[in-house]
């Protein structure tokens, strides 16, 4: 089952809303979790990674202020897509790494499809 | 930092014909090589994965190499089917760059029935 969930799955919404994802680990805690940005038919592009308690460290080219990431607790991190414009419509995804020693895969959540009109 | 490539972008078979991706990396620390099946709307899901002190791994029908000294790793699926139909993505995890993963730039594989 799911050990990533991810909240909500699809947005519609007006230009200029702010729109908050929320990514939760389920069966582990996990101080790090990742918020990726999807185009159709491409890959994957890290937008940033969560650390709980502390700031997340954005990619190049990302604006901390457009898309606000908190990451308050061991199970929980939320996106915010801040005065969403139609060019940040895509498939967002977050992902958490199970904390077991060694080298762990990392588990996805379900994605969001956000869509402004 | 990490510079994962993947080729080929798109690639179709026959069913029950094998399939063949092939991924480089260019961080020498990486260690830890999983890949990903993504359907269409749908999270990418781990279906196999490979560290850097074994060579070769197998489950059913899928198997992943790694060749070290040459940088690069494969997925092997054989006997394909049309549930195989799907896009994949390898990825590299360097003990340079913590808990992060770099992403090939996927192949949308279908198998013709």
């Amino acid at each position: 089952g799911a050990v990533v969930s991810q909240h909500p799955s699809r947005v519609i919404c007006k230009s200029g809303t702010s729109v908050k994802i929320e990514c939760r680990s389920l069966d582990f805690q996990a101080t790090t979790m990742f918020w990726y940005r999807q185009f159709p038919k491409q890959s994957l592009m890290l937008m940033a990674t969560s650390n709980e308690g502390s700031k997340a460290t954005y990619e190049q080219g990302v604006e901390k202020d457009k898309f606000l990431i908190n990451h308050a607790s061991l199970t929980l991190s939320t996106l915010t897509v801040t005065s969403a414009h139609p060019e940040d419509s895509s498939f967002y995804i977050c992902s958490a790494r199970d904390p077991g020693g060694g080298n762990q895969p990392q588990h996805f959540g379900d994605g969001t499809r956000l869509s402004i009109l | 930092g990490e510079n994962v490539e993947q080729h080929p972008s798109t690639l179709s078979v026959q069913e029950g014909d094998s399939a063949v991706i092939k991924c480089t990396y260019s961080d020498s620390a990486s260690n830890y090589f999983p890949w990903y099946k993504q359907e269409l709307g749908k999270r990418p899901q781990l279906i196999i994965d490979i560290r850097s002190n074994v060579g070769e791994k197998k489950d059913q029908r899928i198997a992943v190499t790694l060749n070290k000294t040459a940088k690069h790793f494969s997925l092997h699926i054989t006997e394909t089917q049309p549930e195989d139909s799907a896009v994949y993505f390898c990825a590299a995890r360097s003990r340079n760059t913590g808990n992060q993963f770099y992403f090939g730039t996927g192949t949308s594989l279908t198998v013709i029935p």
